[in-house]
């Protein structure tokens, strides 16, 4: 089955810059999506289509697209971003397929 | 303001049926440009993709799980409700159900992604 490889944690100082890279052989021809999940709490929609932000997110969440490895980018980092992120995509049939998720550790 | 509202049973005993309600609000079922999908989350683990509906002739289930969903509506009443049977603990986990948004690009074919949650409910498998 298909799947989408994500870094388990990423830790980073507030203010600094946080990457998160996810990796899938059909990522270069179908688009990303990025969630976060804070303890507790459902998921919310940061980024759609690879680089697309949702009203209402921050500027400092961009995403990235480069051949079969797409990045969450969170700038100045801060305390609030500690959470857990989630990348999605599809398969070649267009069936849903979510990525392992990465915890965003604020140091 | 879309919302949408898990309930259902918080325990279930193995090889029960488990049947999940969504109901929502500040959008349409009719709409066929939006559906609803379910998505569940065991305890400290992903999350894995169960099922979609836009509309009674046209929903998609996973691989792994199609002998086990089924997916109906209620547009009347807004809801939306998953049935999947012969529950097990490994099914322990949190369901959500998310609007569902489907995109298409003629290269790639179709995509869904999800721009409104339900808070979920824990759903707990055990005698």
């Amino acid at each position: 089955s298909y799947e989408l490889t994500q870094p388990p944690s990423v830790s980073v100082s507030p203010g600094q810059t946080a990457r998160i890279t996810c990796s899938g052989n059909s990522l270069s021809k179908k688009y990303a999506y990025w969630y976060q999940q804070r303890p507790g709490q459902a998921p919310v929609l940061m980024i759609y289509e690879d680089s697309e932000r949702p009203s209402g997110i921050p500027e400092r969440f961009s995403g990235s697209s480069s051949g079969a490895t797409v990045t969450l980018t969170v700038s100045g980092v801060q305390a609030e971003d500690e959470a857990e992120y989630f990348c999605q995509s599809a398969d070649s049939s267009g069936r849903v397929v979510f990525g392992g998720g990465t915890k965003l550790t604020v140091l | 303001q879309v919302t949408l509202k898990e309930s259902g049973p918080v325990l279930v005993k193995p090889t029960e049926t488990l049947t999940l309600t969504c109901t929502v609000s500040g959008f349409s079922l009719s709409n066929a440009r939006m559906g609803v999908s379910w998505i569940r989350q065991p305890p400290g683990k992903a999350l894995e993709w169960l099922a979609h509906i836009f509309s009674s002739d046209d929903q998609s289930y996973t691989s792994s799980l199609k002998s086990r969903l089924t997916l109906s509506e209620d547009t009347s009443k807004s809801q939306v409700v998953l049935t999947m049977t012969n529950m097990d603990p490994v099914d322990t986990a949190t369901y959500y159900c998310a609007r569902v948004i489907p995109f298409y690009q003629d290269t790639s074919g179709f995509q869904y992604y999800f721009d409104s949650w339900g808070q979920g409910t824990l759903v707990t498998v055990s005698s």
